[in-house]
């Protein structure tokens, strides 16, 4: 199974400031996947990312509201900008399985909380 | 696009029995159906999974079935212990664009009573 790491893992922020996820896999993947938990709640897609291309975005997710970057098919990162409380969730970054045997792996996930 | 009913949203059982969660989804063109794991503050862990070209998997004292003409797919835990007290999320897949991309249910939280 591929090796996710994903920070930081959990931070506190305040309203109307930005925090950037940081997410790193041990092989090049093609696809990657950005997530939403909110409290108690499934797992919501935010956006899919592809290395050269902008990312795709579902339904009600916007890239000003979420920008997100995939520079090489290691890495990726999600930005929550001007944050509000309801944006208190845990992001998680997983790799789309393409070659690996249709496999979807998560990373740890970053716990938000926003005052 | 892809619609995923998860039933029960709880389950609670003894210590030995069995669990069952049930899943429907709308979407004749998916064809990949993963069963995650979920512990509490943990990311979810993928613990079974089948295709559509078959009816069952089994492993160990889980398993999945799955039926593709009424658009269902069920998870199955014998003996249960409390170590699979946890959330569990089944998810339907569609081949887009490189990778399978999942739909998630809505998630059965099991608890298992010593």
């Amino acid at each position: 199974s591929a090796v996710i790491s994903q920070k930081p893992s959990r931070d506190i922020c305040q309203r109307g400031t930005s925090l950037t996820i940081q997410c790193q896999v041990d092989s090049q993947v093609t696809m990657m996947f950005w997530y939403r938990q909110q409290p108690g709640q499934s797992l919501t897609l935010i956006a899919t990312a592809n290395q050269g291309s902008e990312a795709t975005y579902e339904s009600g997710f916007v890239i000003d509201k979420f920008p997100i970057s995939r520079p090489n098919l290691t890495f990726s990162t999600l930005t929550v900008s001007n944050m509000s409380p309801e944006d208190s969730s845990i992001y998680l970054c997983s790799v789309g399985p393409g070659s690996l045997n249709e496999k979807l792996f998560f990373g740890s996930g970053t716990q938000l909380s926003v005052l | 696009g892809e619609n995923v009913e998860q039933h029960p949203s709880t389950l609670s059982v003894q210590e030995g029995d069995s669990a069952v969660i049930k899943c429907t989804y709308s979407d004749s063109a998916s064809n990949y159906f993963p069963w995650y794991k979920q512990e509490l503050g943990k990311r979810p862990q993928l613990i079974i999974d089948i295709r559509s070209n078959v009816g069952e998997k089994k492993d160990q004292r889980i398993a999945v079935t799955l039926n593709k003409t009424a658009k269902h797919f069920s998870l199955h835990i014998t003996e249960t212990q409390p170590e699979d007290s946890a959330v569990y999320f089944c998810a339907a897949s569609i081949w887009s664009g490189g990778s399978y991309i999942p739909t998630f249910g809505r998630g059965t939280s099991l608890i298992v009573h010593p």
